[in-house]
């Protein structure tokens, strides 16, 4: 089993869906969660560190199954601008800083 | 405010040549790390730093990769010889304490011919 999954998508979606984005995470000791958005030929930036009650930003809300070990994001009234690939993030344990990163799940939005 | 600074941010060179990228992190972040990204394997830790010392190497693929840092404002990544299939780009990102988000340079683009 991979450290981290997500599907790889590519997720079409029109002007204002909704779209949400599961990711799965096998170590059960993890205990920092976070996404990050990278555009084509850019570097990764966080979007949004996820929280054990969830948490939002704006149209954007993660939340964290540590019962189930995933982790999802949900982007409402998407944007043409969305448009990327959302990277999940895991540490590896609890006494690890080391970051595990899926490989990413594509967002288009189209007109 | 300055981010994390990379160069180069394109490097083309032949097989067996040395191969040096270059780090600053953003001021006043005491950890630092180098990940490398290719298609096929997505996006990879290969070490990472904290204070300058290094904590955890077990991602430097092999022999011939080495990074250092030897102050908090500066961190190098050197691959002799390189060889073709370490053409990738390569990331530094730094954060303030280990546990905290991490902020990622440009990149470096590399390939080796």
């Amino acid at each position: 089993r991979k450290e981290v999954e997500q599907d790889p998508g590519p997720f079409n979606v029109p002007e204002g869906a909704t779209v949400a984005f599961n990711c799965t995470y096998s170590n059960s000791a993890s205990q920092s969660f976070f996404w990050y958005r990278q555009d084509c030929r850019k570097e990764p930036k966080l979007l949004m560190s996820v929280y054990s009650s969830g948490n939002e930003d704006g149209r954007f809300t993660a939340q964290l199954n540590r019962a189930s070990q995933y982790i999802s994001l949900l982007i409402r009234d998407s944007k043409l601008s969305d448009s990327a690939t959302y990277l999940c993030v895991v540490n590896w344990g609890d006494s690890s800083y080391k970051l595990i990163f899926g490989s990413g799940t594509r967002l288009l939005v189209r007109p | 405010d300055a981010g994390v600074i990379q160069s180069p941010r394109h490097e083309v060179t032949e097989m067996g040549q040395e191969v040096t990228l270059r780090c600053k992190p953003i001021s006043g972040h005491n950890s630092l790390f180098w990940y490398r990204q290719t298609m096929m394997r997505g996006l990879e830790l290969l070490i990472y730093f904290n204070n300058n010392v290094p904590i955890d190497d077990s991602g430097m693929p092999e022999d011939r990769f080495s990074a250092k840092m030897p102050n908090a404002s500066f961190s190098t990544l050197k691959i002799q010889p390189s060889e073709p299939r370490d053409s990738a780009v390569y990331f530094c990102a730094s954060s303030l304490e280990l546990s905290q988000p991490q902020h990622f340079g440009d990149g470096t683009r590399l390939s080796i011919l």
